[in-house]
């Protein structure tokens, strides 16, 4: 099946500091990939969508200044947190959707990496 | 706009007993459905879709109908087993519209044997 992986698993950084999440597709091309925040016990919430060769989309409220998303390449997005601080901590998990395939067959399904959890101290 | 709404957890059961998760959505256009599943320590994996109205979704003893009528999606299993116990989330997407999955909050399913 499409796998998804993340990098890193999980970080602490200090307050100010800029983090980078990287959100890989393994063994497809993903044209789309989006980018998500879990909050402890909560839903997921989309932040933004990424669409390889072009700028990302992003959800009202999000800070696209504050979330740099780049989609270099139809098997790569990145997630940076600029100057981070405690409230930014939080579950990024990122999914690619793959154009074919799935669990119905060419139904644009969505693969999601295992997240970052993110700490700013 | 378009939601989701599901039954708030944790849910508690032992083993072998009935599960059902409520989850009713709002949208706009005509939806695909899905439920996802997030064991401990693991990504979101779906675990059953449906894509028109009445249409059923199955997977691992699972199973979930698609009803327009009621604009439900619930989730049901005859008999959960302790290796089902994880995080369930309702979701929904509108493909032709391009959009994203909008998912539900989430109902935390503990299975004791």
């Amino acid at each position: 099946g499409a796998v998804v992986s993340q990098h890193p698993s999980w970080v602490i950084c200090k307050s100010g500091t800029s983090v980078k999440i990287e959100c890989r597709s393994l063994d497809f091309q993903a044209t789309t990939m989006f980018w998500y925040r879990q909050f402890p016990k909560q839903s997921l919430m989309l932040m933004a969508t990424s669409n390889e060769g072009s700028k990302a989309t992003y959800e009202q409220g999000v800070e696209k200044d504050k979330f740099l998303i780049n989609h270099a390449s139809l098997t790569l997005s990145t997630l940076t947190v600029t100057s981070a601080h405690p409230e930014d901590s939080s579950f990024y998990i990122c999914s690619a959707r793959s154009p074919g395939g799935g669990l119905a067959g060419g139904d644009n399904e969505q693969f999601f990496g295992p997240g970052t959890r993110l700490t700013v101290l | 706009g378009n939601s989701v709404t599901q039954m708030e957890g944790p849910v508690t059961l032992s083993e072998e007993a009935f599960l059902t998760i409520n989850c009713t959505y709002t949208a706009t256009g005509y939806p695909s459905l899905f439920w996802y599943v997030q064991y401990p320590g693991e990504g979101l994996q779906l675990l059953l879709k449906a894509t028109k109205a009445d249409d059923k979704g199955s997977n691992k003893g699972f199973e979930a109908t698609y009803r327009k009528e009621t604009t439900s999606f619930h989730l049901e299993k005859g008999s959960v087993q302790v290796s089902d116990s994880a995080v369930y989330f309702c979701a929904l997407s509108d493909w032709s519209a391009g959009t994203a999955l909008i998912f539900g909050k989430g109902t935390t399913l503990s299975v004791s044997s």
